[in-house]
């Protein structure tokens, strides 16, 4: 009964490959976000998808493109890995139609970039 | 847009003292203004929030004050546990689309 859940939770990697990250709510939300922590813990939003549509788009390298195939689902998909890529990506959702605006986060992927 | 700055960056207690954490934000228009507690390897978590039409809000052991007019708002956490050691993020809000810009966390550590 997870409400928001990511995959992979680790993931290892070298430079210069491509990779994935999955995000899944079960909330019934309308907005899905991607945040990087970095190694300072520093919480940094990059994208946010409202109803599937690209509604918040930070200034972060065009290797990263997000992807929302429908409400439930965002995805990130990261080319050409750098050093500095090395995280922890969190996705959130909320729900921009209710009351609270309060956004739930998944587990976290911890992208180690060697 | 936006900037959250909090202080401070630590802070230690001793258990059953208290806890203040502060923030300030840059844009008048921020409306709502969340905290997040972060265990250690954990998601970050809301605990409390408050909207800018409220000037306290308490659950328990835990309350938020802001101070529209100053820009800041703050973080009471009374009675402090071991339980309560975490990393707290303070954020503000000023847009529909619920961007949030967090402030950089404040490492409290409670010594029983």
């Amino acid at each position: 009964d997870t409400a928001v859940s990511q995959t992979p939770k680790y993931l290892v990697t070298q430079m210069g490959n491509d990779k994935s990250i999955k995000c899944e709510q079960n909330l019934g939300h309308d907005t899905m976000y991607w945040y990087k922590q970095d190694s300072k813990k520093f919480l940094k939003i990059m994208f946010s998808y409202n109803n599937k549509e690209l509604i918040i788009n930070e200034t972060v390298p065009n290797r990263f493109s997000p992807k929302s195939p429908d409400k439930a689902h965002l995805n990130l998909h990261i080319n050409s890995l750098e050093l500095g890529d090395s995280a922890v990506y969190f996705c959130a959702s909320s729900s921009l139609e209710g009351i609270s605006y309060e956004q739930y986060f998944g587990p976290g992927t911890r992208l180690t970039v060697t | 847009g936006e900037n959250v700055e909090q202080h401070p960056s630590t802070l230690s207690v001793q258990e059953g003292d208290s806890a203040v954490i502060k923030c300030t934000y840059s844009d008048s228009a921020s409306n709502y203004f969340p905290w997040y507690k972060q265990e250690l390897g954990k998601r970050p978590q809301l605990i409390i929030d408050i909207r800018s039409n409220v000037g306290e809000k308490k659950d328990q052991r835990i309350a938020v004050t802001l101070n529209k007019t100053a820009k800041h708002f703050s973080l009471h956490i009374t009675e402090t546990q071991p339980e309560d050691s975490a990393v707290y993020f303070c954020a503000a809000s000023y847009d529909s689309w619920g961007k949030l810009q967090f402030g950089a966390g404040t490492q409290v550590v409670v010594t029983p």
